[in-house]
């Protein structure tokens, strides 16, 4: 089942900061985010495996909460680099679904 | 060196042709995978190896046929195109399959296929 991201688009002034959802419907065993700029690939940022768990990079940290089945991404301090499409995959608890489902994207816009 | 590299980057096509896209990677991974982006952006999963097994095969019409002659190729086969199937192909490649640990997938440049 696709995970639901919200907000569906942003639009930020360099500096500013901005935060993404991403809630499922079941449970969770990790959750991938990847930035796609427009007209290229999507780049891997981060994975998260363990609930609670939170990384960095940067001034780009995320945070999954398995418990309530979701995870945030955090972009401080924006600039204009961060402009893109972020994608939150996520994998189905067990580990027998060897699958990433991505939500439907938040664009995010950085102005000067 | 590019990682992931896909051709064409570009297809234009008639309904009702076969048509190929190659994928390679260098990185040594042992999983890669199709990916179908619509004009909506949505990034769906197609097919996925592993070690030149299938291993996910989505709800996918059996005109698309992939083919893995070894770990470091990923060939995706297209036949009696459909106005429907244009969208952007994406392969991608990761070091093991998902959810054997922290598993980064790298993406090739896309291949923009357009059927008219």
């Amino acid at each position: 089942q696709q995970p639901v991201q919200s907000p569906q688009a942003v639009i930020l002034r360099e500096g500013e900061d901005a935060v993404i959802n991403c809630s499922s419907s079941k449970a969770l065993y990790s959750v991938h985010w990847y930035r796609q700029k427009h007209g290229e690939a999507p780049v891997f940022l981060m994975i998260l495996l363990k609930g609670g768990e939170q990384k960095g990079h940067e001034k780009i940290s995320a945070s999954f909460n398995e418990k309530k089945q979701q995870s945030s991404l955090y972009l401080t301090a924006s600039q204009l680099s961060y402009s893109g499409t972020y994608f939150c995959g996520t994998e189905g608890r067990g580990g027998s679904n060897y699958k990433l489902t991505f939500g439907k994207g938040t664009l995010l816009t950085v102005n000067p | 060196d590019t990682a992931v590299s896909q051709t064409p980057k570009y297809l234009v096509t008639q309904m009702g042709n076969d048509k190929s896209i190659k994928c390679e990677q260098n990185l040594g991974h042992d999983t890669m995978y199709w990916y179908k982006q619509d004009s909506k952006k949505f990034l769906k999963i197609m097919f996925s190896y592993n070690n030149k097994e299938l291993i996910i095969n989505e709800t996918v019409p059996n005109r698309f046929s992939p083919k893995s002659p070894d770990k470091a190729h990923l060939n995706l086969h297209i036949n009696s195109l459909e106005l429907g199937d244009s969208a952007v192909y994406f392969c991608a490649s990761s070091q093991d399959r998902v959810g054997n640990s922290y598993n980064e997938q790298f993406f090739g440049p896309g291949t923009r296929l357009t059927v008219l």
